[in-house]
């Protein structure tokens, strides 16, 4: 079967330092990633979506970035972050990008910048 | 502007009651719906779809409506239970946005027993 993880769980950063999330999938070939961020009182957003190895496509213009190094393995980055970067990352997956195909969430990562 | 909205932040049912969850969408290009679960601290999970050639859903207690012409729709859950309380969020798809979906802000059910 299918798992999907994210490291770490909680993270409490101050402003203006780098940012590192990880998210890796098993049990699966070529799955489409996802980041999303849900911050206080809003919806999830979807940040970035990938459909393979070094394919990165940007939803929102933002201090984040995304790299896909190997073919399950999803990792979200700030060289800076800011106060706004506060929130509930997760990392999905799902087989196919049609809308019938059900994204997979990871536990997600709270992260707290001060 | 908000293209898939949840109206109601948060719903009060008492156990064995029916809830409806509400969600409005903007967008007449969607044409697939999806309901997503979500506890705290833990990632959502996929709850029911709706395609948008379809006006009903059923799954167990779970069952999906969709209004095209008002572009609504909503999620009954009958009986209630104390485990469904949970943060339901709404989703909405359309061919062209390439696995991007839309999600709604979420609705806060608590199910009291």
């Amino acid at each position: 079967s299918q798992t999907i993880h994210q490291w770490p769980a909680t993270l409490v950063q101050p402003v203006g330092s780098p940012l590192s999330l990880e998210c890796t999938v098993e049990g699966t070939s070529n799955p489409n990633l996802y980041w999303y961020r849900q911050a206080a009182g809003r919806g999830l957003q979807l940040l970035f979506y990938s459909v393979g190895i070094g394919q990165i496509s940007s939803e929102v213009p933002q201090n984040l970035s995304a790299s896909r190094p190997q073919d399950r393995q999803f990792i979200l980055s700030s060289k800076k972050l800011l106060l706004s970067d506060s929130g509930f990352y997760l990392c999905a997956w799902s087989a196919g990008l049609a809308g019938s195909d059900t994204q997979y969430f990871g536990p997600g990562t709270r992260l707290t910048v001060l | 502007d908000q293209q898939v909205k949840q109206n109601s932040p948060s719903l009060s049912v008492q156990e064995g009651r029916i809830s409806i969850l509400n969600c409005d969408y903007t967008n007449s290009m969607f044409d697939y719906f999806l309901w997503y679960k979500k506890y705290p601290a833990e990632g959502p999970t996929f709850l029911i779809s709706i395609s948008s050639i379809k006006d009903k859903n059923e799954d167990g207690r779970f069952t999906v409506f969709l209004n095209k012409s008002a572009k609504h729709l909503s999620l009954h859950i009958v009986p209630s239970q104390p485990g469904d309380s949970a943060v339901y969020f709404c989703a909405a798809y359309y061919g062209g946005s390439q696995g991007n979906l839309i999600f709604g802000k979420g609705t806060k059910l608590s199910v009291k027993p």
